[in-house]
């Protein structure tokens, strides 16, 4: 069964701490991989994607994910956060196959403290 | 990016009744939106797929009856809830691509819906 796994629910951090968020995936197939963000109040922006190539993906805001084909794993980092990161983050896959029909991940509501 | 837009963003309704939400994409055409159901704590769960000037295609347990779905333009797709109760109190988002930049979603700003 297609699946996405966050195993982190909640996490807080102090600013400038680190994070790492873990994604795991079952899916048939090649994927791509993505992170979305959802601000308080605010609708889902993506972060970053991987779709083939360098499995180290940057994207907005400083943050970057690995995709770990091996471990079927797609690990949120940022190397020092802020009390504006605090939001819920979402992992998702979607077939390369041409179809846009994601599987979203349970989400990780983080909590930046100032 | 693209903007995709929603409304209305909170409605409430009494049971029984049915209740439209509008999700719409501003500045880019749409051939396909998705639906996508969000409840507390949870993950977004897919509902259906709209495809403009045909059916939707709904995802295995979700009531083709009970959420209709119409995408009459390349811009616009309603999804209506139909003889609602308080089990579909819920947080509606649909989504859509632009066909600019390969395989990314643009997601509306939601539609809470409370079933009274």
């Amino acid at each position: 069964a297609q699946s996405v796994s966050q195993h982190n629910h909640h996490v807080i951090l102090s600013e400038a701490a680190s994070l790492e968020l873990g994604c795991n995936y079952s899916y048939g197939g090649t994927v791509n991989l993505f992170w979305y963000v959802q601000y308080p109040g605010q609708h889902l922006q993506l972060l970053l994607k991987y779709f083939s190539g360098d499995p180290l993906v940057k994207g907005i805001k400083g943050f970057e994910a690995e995709f770990i084909k091996s471990k079927f794993s797609f690990n949120l980092r940022k190397p020092s956060v802020q009390w504006s990161d605090t939001a819920e983050y979402f992992c998702a896959v979607n077939s390369t196959s041409g179809t846009y029909k994601y599987i979203f991940g349970t989400g990780t509501r983080l909590k930046v403290l100032a | 990016g693209a903007v995709v837009s929603q409304h209305p963003s909170w409605v409430i309704c009494k049971s029984g009744t049915s209740v439209k939400i509008e999700c719409r994409s501003l500045d880019f055409q749409a051939t396909t939106m998705f639906w996508y159901r969000q409840f507390p704590k949870q993950s977004l769960m897919l509902m259906a797929t709209s495809n403009e000037g045909s059916k939707a295609t709904y995802e295995q347990g979700v009531e083709k009856d009970k959420f209709l779905i119409n995408h009459a333009s390349l811009t616009l797709s309603t999804l209506t809830v139909t003889s609602a109760h308080p089990e579909d109190s819920s947080f509606y988002i649909c989504s859509a691509s632009s066909g600019r930049r390969a395989g990314e979603l643009f997601f509306g700003e939601g539609s809470r819906l409370t079933v009274l």
